[in-house]
């Protein structure tokens, strides 16, 4: 297996423009995760999907994110408009079954995003 | 509202020397402790995982502790080599979601 897919690894925007992530989870799995990691706040959770429904987005910081998973195999998490604080590495990971007593997240390489 | 420290945040050390890596947690009411490797640029690769009820995981050089009513787990890496280094990061899962909540992470560079 490829393992989580992430596009693009590398994302350089302008203040106001909208950036859209994407993600390809592992084949088979159920859940779906969307993280952002910074050096001030570390890895916090934004959103998660089980069976292409979210289900917990209290970490999305504000109306400007969202997130979506039309099917089994992609995700989107969209920012608009982009803000410089915005900066930071996204991770995607997936699970065979969130909540499982041996749950463990696969991660994604990561997509780096800076917003000028 | 749980809250994971890691201590330290970076550390050095000579290889083939044996080091613990410290995580604590405030809320001792856990499902899992899960013990992650992040090299520079890369995501996070899963080393250990303890369910609240086991005391200790083992794989290779690598052993996980956990002590709940403190609030503690200690990652034990025997023998270190330069591929060891990395970033080492400790995540809880308080109930039966997925939601997992990081510590900041200890860095470790194991010098030849």
């Amino acid at each position: 297996d490829a393992g989580v897919i992430q596009s693009p690894r590398h994302e350089v925007t302008e203040m106001g423009q909208e950036v859209t992530l994407r993600c390809k989870p592992i084949s088979g799995h159920n859940s779906l995760f969307w993280y952002r990691q910074t050096m001030m706040r570390g890895l916090e959770l934004l959103i998660y999907f089980n069976n292409n429904v979210p289900i917990d987005d209290s970490g999305m910081p504000e109306d400007r994110f969202s997130a979506k998973m039309p099917n089994a195999s992609f995700s989107t998490l969209k920012i608009q408009p982009s803000e410089p604080r915005d900066s930071a590495v996204y991770f995607c990971a997936s699970t065979l079954r969130a909540g499982g007593p041996r749950d463990t997240q696969y991660f994604g390489p990561g997509t780096r995003l800076t917003v000028l | 509202k749980q809250e994971v420290t890691q201590i330290p945040a970076a550390l050095s050390v000579p290889e083939g020397e044996n080091l613990v890596l410290n995580c604590s947690f405030t809320d001792s009411a856990i499902y899992n402790l899960q013990w992650f490797r992040q090299d520079p640029g890369k995501g996070l690769t899963s080393l250990l995982l303890i369910q609240s009820s086991q005391r200790e995981q083992t794989s290779g050089r690598l052993n996980a502790s956990l002590d709940k009513s403190s609030g503690r787990s200690t990652l034990y890496i025997a023998a270190s080599q330069p591929g060891d280094s990395a970033t080492y990061l400790c995540a809880v899962r308080s109930g039966n979601t997925g939601k997992l909540i990081f510590g900041q992470g200890t860095t470790l560079q194991v010098k030849p």
